[in-house]
């Protein structure tokens, strides 16, 4: 069965600090891997995604995560932290689930991050 | 430009009344998900419905129904509420594909069982 761990629960970084959120995963088979931003009374968005195609993936607002099969690991990094970037944030796993096929989505517990001026 | 669309966005339900949070994508996507928030424990899935016509449980099932009305339409029913059942509830939707599975959510639906 697959699952997805968080390593934090809290995350607190200054304005212009790297950002660094921590996701290892367990998967049967080869993962796809999300990251999710949620801010405040949202719904969830999408960061970046890893389909295999190369192992460090960038998404929007300068956030980039590198696939590590080695370490079942797939962390999230910024360089340079923006006030703009205090959100919950989400890892996520997905494979192949149920009886008749389609896509089953598991999210970890999620990690909020604090952006200090 | 609307998305997953759901409803109601608040609920105040007393033990043991029954709901339906409705939940409609106009993304032409196959997948339908419904999700349920709580602290500390992120998102956990409650039922799926890979395409129209086909509906499995997800990690919490237990208290609620599902029907996929159609393609675009997939809601959640709760036959008798629990305090348990306090949450903020997200519909979303997703289409197959070689490159994974990306998932959109709705803006959540927030109920509360006094």
């Amino acid at each position: 069965a697959q699952s997805v761990t968080q390593l934090g629960s809290h995350v607190s970084v200054s304005e212009g600090a790297l950002v660094l959120l921590r996701c290892n995963y367990s998967s049967s088979v080869p993962p796809y891997l999300f990251w999710y931003v949620q801010y405040p009374n949202q719904g969830l968005q999408l960061l970046l995604k890893y389909t295999s195609a190369a192992t460090l993936v960038k998404g929007i607002n300068g956030f980039e995560a590198e696939f590590k099969k080695s370490e079942t690991s797939f962390h999230l990094t910024k360089p340079s932290a923006h006030m703009s970037d205090a959100a919950e944030y989400f890892c996520a796993v997905s494979d192949k689930g149920g009886r008749r096929g389609g896509f089953k989505t598991i999210f970890g517990a999620g990690t909020r991050l604090f952006v200090k001026a | 430009n609307a998305g997953v669309t759901q409803t109601p966005k608040f609920q105040v339900l007393k033990t043991g009344q029954s709901m339906t949070l409705q939940c409609a994508q106009d993304m032409n996507h196959n997948s339908m998900y419904w999700y349920r928030q709580d602290p500390g424990m992120g998102l956990r899935l409650i039922y799926y419905s890979a395409s129209e016509g086909t509906t499995d449980k997800g990690e919490v099932p237990n208290g609620y129904n599902v029907s996929r009305l159609n393609k675009r339409e997939f809601s959640l029913r709760l036959e008798s509420a629990a305090p348990s059942q306090t949450s903020v509830y997200f519909c979303a939707s997703s289409e197959w594909g070689a490159s994974g599975n990306t998932i959109y959510f709705g803006e959540g639906s927030w109920l509360t069982v006094v």
